[in-house]
């Protein structure tokens, strides 16, 4: 069985610039999670999606962070613009459902200069 | 709100030798409890999970106990290989809305 895909794995970019990142979940998983993970700390939730609807944004910066999963099958996450703060792992998970286990990609490492 | 806190890292371990990774948490309810491991260069997974009070997980030799009284979820594996180096994170799910709660991670060195 494929698991959770991520592209690209590994990004610099100046402050300022925009970037984005792409997932692939699991086939057949309803529910879809971004997660920033910084340096020396767990993961944080960005967003969450149950299908192609949002389920959970409360801790996405709106400002400068937006997310949208077409179809309900492939996400991307923006970053417009980026800040040095930003410097993390983007991990991209699936679950079967809201209540079942996640599968987490390999993530990308986002490196702001 | 609800936390999780893990010991500090890294933890240095000769091979064979017995591990503990302590975690602990702080919730409202009664949330299922996760450890996930993070081996170098690649993602997340979950490694063993307990959803009720004295529930115990185990997989791969590692073992953990849902512990109510203490609010703990203490990770242990009676004889470490090199190959468990990696980062191991504790995390909780609420049942309320199913988020998962991480600990910062604790990273394992095994040294042969």
């Amino acid at each position: 069985e494929a698991g959770v895909a991520q592209s690209p794995r590994y990004k610099i970019i100046e402050k300022r610039q925009s970037v984005a990142f792409w997932c692939n979940p699991i086939s057949g998983h309803a529910t879809l999670y971004w997660y920033q993970q910084i340096l020396g700390q767990g993961p944080k939730l960005l967003i969450q999606f149950q299908n192609n609807g949002v389920v959970d944004d409360s801790q996405l910066p709106k400002d400068r962070f937006s997310a949208e999963r077409l179809k309900g099958v492939d996400s991307t996450l923006k970053i417009q613009p980026a800040k040095l703060e930003d410097s993390a792992v983007y991990l991209c998970a699936s679950s079967e459902n809201r209540d079942t286990e996640a599968f987490f990609g390999q993530g990308t490492r986002l490196t702001v200069v | 709100g609800d936390s999780v806190t893990q010991m500090e890292g890294p933890v240095t371990l000769s091979e064979e030798a017995f591990l503990t990774i302590n975690c602990t948490y702080t919730a409202t309810g009664y949330p299922s409890l996760f450890w996930y491991v993070q081996y170098p260069g690649e993602g997340l997974q979950l490694l063993l999970k307990a959803t009720k009070a004295d529930d115990k997980g185990s997989n791969k030799g590692f073992e953990a106990t849902y512990r109510k009284e203490t609010t703990s979820f203490h990770l242990e594996k009676g004889s470490v290989q090199v190959s468990d180096s990696a980062v191991y994170f504790c995390a909780l799910r609420k049942r309320s809305n199913y988020q998962l709660i991480w600990g910062a991670g604790t990273k394992l060195i095994i040294k042969p």
